[in-house]
């Protein structure tokens, strides 16, 4: 399946709540991706990390925070001041020895309720 | 920043007929263009990709071009088939950077038998 695990698959969050989404790869790669796709709108780049303990924002980082403690794994955290958190997430790794050939994991679907 | 623009948002086609979707972009330093397909449901794959340094690129029933003075590129599926029937995502990467990339909104094909 590529070697990048999320969890859960679905995800339910009350109002107001933050909520944790876990990204984990052992394909050994530097760079990880956390992307949000919503119906009509492609993905878009939340944060990015190209490292261990660097992390950047991306195109829509607002409300949402990130942690790359180590190299298999970054969480994505999305905290009450995101206003529309219902979407679906994806994390991605790309591979650095195919050039940018990204791989994504199978997705979290979070949903406010 | 990179902006991706991606059209049409839905391409309807009869089995056996060809489809083709265009994608336009921005930065004159993105040099990486990947196709992905994405089912429902399911993470996007990686169909088909192209460096700048070649104008096209085929896999079978499906190609790419690339045309970089004009800043646009293409996909091609040729012979299509039910099984075709899918969103199809083009991306760019960012600013030369050989890690970020910035997706089109999507394409919606759907392959009537």
């Amino acid at each position: 399946d590529g070697g990048i695990t999320q969890s859960p698959k679905y995800l339910f969050r009350k109002e107001g709540q933050n909520v944790t989404l876990s990204c984990e790869q052992n394909l050994n790669h530097d760079a990880m991706y956390w992307y949000r796709q919503d119906p009509g709108q492609g993905l878009r780049l939340i944060y990015y990390s190209q490292i261990v303990n660097d992390f950047q924002k991306g195109d829509i980082a607002e409300g949402y925070s990130v942690s790359r403690e180590k190299k298999e794994s970054f969480p994505l955290t999305v905290t009450s001041a995101q206003k529309n958190p219902t979407a679906f997430y994806l994390c991605a790794s790309p591979s650095p020895g195919r050039g940018t050939e990204a791989f994504f994991g199978q997705g979290t679907r979070l949903t406010v309720v | 920043g990179e902006n991706v623009e991606q059209h049409p948002s839905t391409l309807s086609v009869q089995e056996g007929d060809s489809a083709v979707i265009k994608c336009t972009y921005s930065d004159s330093a993105s040099n990486y263009f990947p196709w992905y397909k994405q089912e429902l449901g399911k993470r996007p794959q990686l169909i088909i990709d192209i460096r700048s340094n070649v104008g096209e690129k085929k896999d079978q029933r499906i190609a790419v071009t690339l045309n970089k003075t004009a800043k646009h590129f293409s996909l091609h599926i040729t012979e299509t088939q039910p099984e075709d029937s899918a969103v199809y995502f083009c991306a760019a990467n960012s600013g030369g950077s050989n890690y970020k990339l910035t997706f089109g909104k999507g394409t919606l094909l759907t392959v009537n038998p």
